[in-house]
């Protein structure tokens, strides 16, 4: 149980095109979606936070609109680079979590497999 | 100030033998919890094993435990009998009530078993 997907899992694309990620969830309704990027031998560093039905919430120096989020149901979440540069390269992955909006400190996310973009 | 140190870059470990992987963490916050992410070279977050601030007894999940010292701000992550499909990143983490429902990861740990 707590499959979450990401699709594609790599995607080339020229620099100036949008580029749209999807994530979901299988087999359970998540509230709560996360997208991180992760540059080469780094960490994940959070991007946005999405609640189903409402308007994503971005951590400080992220372009909202540059990455745009949309929650629309409780499965899935798309996040849409747009007119993408070089520079954002990077791996894309999204998590998700169970359960009430209210979450608990000990209350596990899920994590998708990740989409590899390369803007050329 | 970082919120999770993991002050080992990489390490090496022998086949089979255990390695203990370090994780210091900073909060103000009484309810937390900690987790230990695996990512092999794939990319993937594997979820190992979490600790919450309040739980008394250590975590333990097969092959992993966690060596929770809250006093020192430490949630350290054992691996016993290494195997070579362990060869991995390996990340701390940490919610705080107080901050939502947000992970902060540390910065990582290149773990390579040797056979």
């Amino acid at each position: 149980g707590a499959v979450v997907s990401q699709h594609p899992s790599w995607v080339i694309c020229k620099s100036g095109t949008s580029v749209k990620i999807e994530c979901r969830s299988l087999d359970f309704q998540a509230t709560t979606m996360f997208w991180y990027r992760q540059f080469p031998k780094q960490s994940l560093m959070l991007m946005a936070t999405s609640n189903e039905g409402s308007k994503a919430t971005y951590e400080q120096g992220v372009e909202k609109d540059k990455f745009l989020i949309n929650h629309a149901s409780l499965t899935l979440s798309t996040l849409t680079v747009t007119s993408a540069h070089p520079e954002d390269s990077s791996f894309y992955i999204c998590s998700a979590r169970m359960g009430l909006a209210s979450a608990h400190p000990t209350d596990t996310q899920y994590f998708g497999p990740g989409t590899r973009l390369t803007v050329l | 100030a970082q919120k999770i140190t993991q002050t080992q870059p990489g390490m090496f470990v022998q086949e089979k033998e255990a390695v203990t992987l370090d994780c210091t963490y900073d909060t103000s916050d009484q309810s937390y919890g900690l987790f230990w992410y695996k990512q092999p070279s794939s990319g993937e977050m594997i979820f190992l094993i979490y600790q919450g601030s309040y739980d008394e007894q250590n975590a333990t999940e097969g092959r992993y435990s966690l060596n929770f010292q809250k006093a020192r701000k430490s949630a350290n992550l054992v691996i016993s009998a290494s195997q070579l499909g362990d060869s991995a990143m390996y990340f701390c983490a940490m919610r705080e009530r107080n901050y939502g429902q947000n992970f902060v990861f540390g910065p990582g740990t290149r773990l390579s078993v040797l056979p």
